[in-house]
C-alpha cells in the first residue's frame, strides 16, 4: 500500500523558515518525481513544485510563488522528499501536500498546516 | 501560465441525477505527439486530500465507481456523475500537466438538492 506522511508543519512567525518532509512508502521513492501542492484555508489548489527522480537529473522547478524562497530536495536511501521554505510570509499559510508526480498527482499524503502569524 | 476555468462554482443536484462541471483551459492541453490531453481530475472531500479520478481526461482511476466520467479535448473537458450519490458530494477540481507552472481550476462544489 503506498503511503505518504508529511511532518514538519506549525506555526511559525513572518521570515522565518521551516522544513516539511515526506516520508514515503510502498512503492519505488526513487524512481518517481515528488511534487509539493499547497491549499490555504477555503481555498482551492496550488502547485507549489517538483523534484523530478534521479533518472531525469532530480532537477526541480517551481511555481512563481515559491522560486527563490522554497526549496525541494529529495532523500533516496531514506524514502523521504523535503519542502524547505524560507522568508516564509502569511499568504504561505496553508496545508501542504506532497504527492507522487507521474504528470497527474496519483497518490496524496493527508497534509501537514503551516500558519505564517506573528 | 495556462489558466483553467471551472464552471459552475457550484452546484446542487437531486440524488440519482446527474451532475455535470465543465473545466476550460486557456491553452490546448492536446499534445500532438502523443495525442494525449494532459488533464486531470480530482475529488476533494472536506478534510481530506484530493483524490484522482481521471488522468489524461478521461481514463478513470482503479477503483473509481464508473458513474463517473471523463471526456474533452484541447480547451474543453467535462466531468461528469451520472446518477449521484451522497458520498459524491465534495469540490472537484481538474488540473492541467502539459505545461510548468502545473495549474488548477477552482473548484466546483458539489451538494446534494
Amino acid at each position: 500500500e503506498v503511503q505518504l506522511a508529511e511532518s514538519g508543519g506549525g506555526l511559525v512567525q513572518p521570515g522565518r523558515s521551516l522544513r516539511l518532509s515526506c516520508t514515503c512508502s510502498g512503492f519505488t521513492f526513487g524512481d518517481y518525481a515528488m511534487s509539493w501542492v499547497r491549499q490555504a484555508p477555503g481555498k482551492g489548489l496550488e502547485w507549489v513544485g517538483f523534484i523530478r527522480n534521479k533518472a531525469f537529473g532530480g532537477t526541480t522547478e517551481y511555481a512563481a510563488s515559491a522560486k527563490g524562497r522554497f526549496i525541494i530536495s529529495r532523500d533516496d536511501s531514506k524514502n523521504v522528499a523535503y519542502l524547505q521554505m524560507n522568508s516564509l510570509k502569511s499568504e504561505d499559510t496553508a496545508v501542504y501536500y506532497c504527492a507522487v508526480w507521474f504528470g497527474e498527482f496519483k497518490y496524496w499524503g493527508q497534509g501537514a498546516l503551516v500558519t505564517v502569524s506573528s | 501560465d495556462i489558466v483553467m476555468t471551472q464552471s459552475p462554482d457550484s452546484l446542487a443536484v437531486s440524488l440519482g441525477e446527474r451532475a455535470t462541471i465543465n473545466c476550460k483551459s486557456s491553452q490546448s492541453l492536446l499534445y500532438r505527439s502523443d495525442n494525449k490531453n494532459y488533464l486531470a481530475w480530482y475529488q476533494q472531500k472536506p478534510g481530506q486530500p484530493p483524490k484522482l479520478l481521471f488522468y489524461w481526461a478521461s481514463i478513470r482511476e482503479s477503483g473509481v465507481p464508473d458513474r463517473f466520467s471523463g471526456s474533452g479535448s484541447g480547451t474543453d473537458f467535462t466531468l461528469t456523475i451520472n446518477s449521484l450519490q451522497t458520498e459524491d458530494v465534495a469540490v472537484y477540481y481538474c488540473h492541467q500537466y502539459h505545461i510548468t507552472p502545473l495549474t488548477f481550476g477552482g473548484g466546483t462544489k458539489v451538494e446534494i438538492k
